[in-house]
């Protein structure tokens, strides 16, 4: 089925830093969501992109998060700076449509650990 | 506000034994749930999804009822197998603006031979 990839899989980082996290979506799909989930607890929404703009965030989405998606590339979350909180793995989806019924199609996560 | 609640953590079962998992929400919109599946080092995948109350909905053996008036998504199967060994997500998706999903805390399910 189709798949989203994420890149890289582990990012380990030193606290100030800026990482950036990739994602691949589906190819023909057009909305994009970032999701964080801390270790133990459940998964939770950041923000999520369509048609170059954000369209919604969470209040976890800090000023310190940025999304882009330059030309069809990849999906990306930035973190300048970055902070000891910001360790969790973050989950990257995409889904063709919106509305109730529309599946997010979810990657196997980017762990990163902020030291 | 909205949320979604998963009773039990950790779940240990021999094979070929029932399975219920608990799933219930609240939100003050129509409800969308959806059971996602995740197996070690994979990514989630959706297993189940409904909006029609008191309808059972199925996939690969596993099924469940969206009953409203109670706020529930148990998710099932009759006989667990091997391979049934993952992690389960309750998820409501909100059904304005973003249609983000909210999570529950997930149920870890072992089987066990």
């Amino acid at each position: 089925g189709p798949k989203v990839l994420q890149i890289p899989s582990h990012q380990i980082i030193d606290m100030g830093q800026m990482v950036t996290l990739n994602c691949d979506p589906v190819s023909n799909h057009l909305y994009f969501y970032w999701y964080k989930q801390i270790l133990g607890q459940q998964m939770e929404f950041l923000v999520n992109f369509y048609n170059g703009k954000v369209m919604e965030k969470s209040k976890l989405f800090k000023d310190q998060f940025s999304v882009e998606r330059p030309d069809g590339s990849y999906f990306t979350l930035k973190i300048q700076p970055t902070a000891l909180e910001d360790s969790a793995v973050y989950f990257c989806a995409s889904s063709l449509g919106t509305g109730g019924h529309a599946e997010q199609f979810f990657g196997p996560g980017t762990r990163l650990t902020v030291l | 506000g909205d949320s979604v609640t998963q009773t039990e953590g950790l779940v240990t079962l021999t094979k070929g034994l029932p399975v219920m998992l608990n799933c219930t929400y609240q939100t003050t919109y129509s409800p969308f749930l959806f059971w996602y599946v995740q197996h070690l080092n994979e990514a989630p995948k959706l297993l189940l999804k409904s909006s029609t109350d008191n309808k059972r909905t199925e996939h690969q053996g596993f099924y469940a009822t969206l009953h409203k008036s109670s706020s529930s998504f148990h998710l099932q199967k009759s006989s667990v197998q091997l391979s049934d060994s993952a992690l389960y997500f309750c998820a409501l998706s909100l059904s304005s603006g973003s249609w983000q999903l909210i999570f529950g805390s997930g149920t870890q399910l072992t089987v066990m031979p």
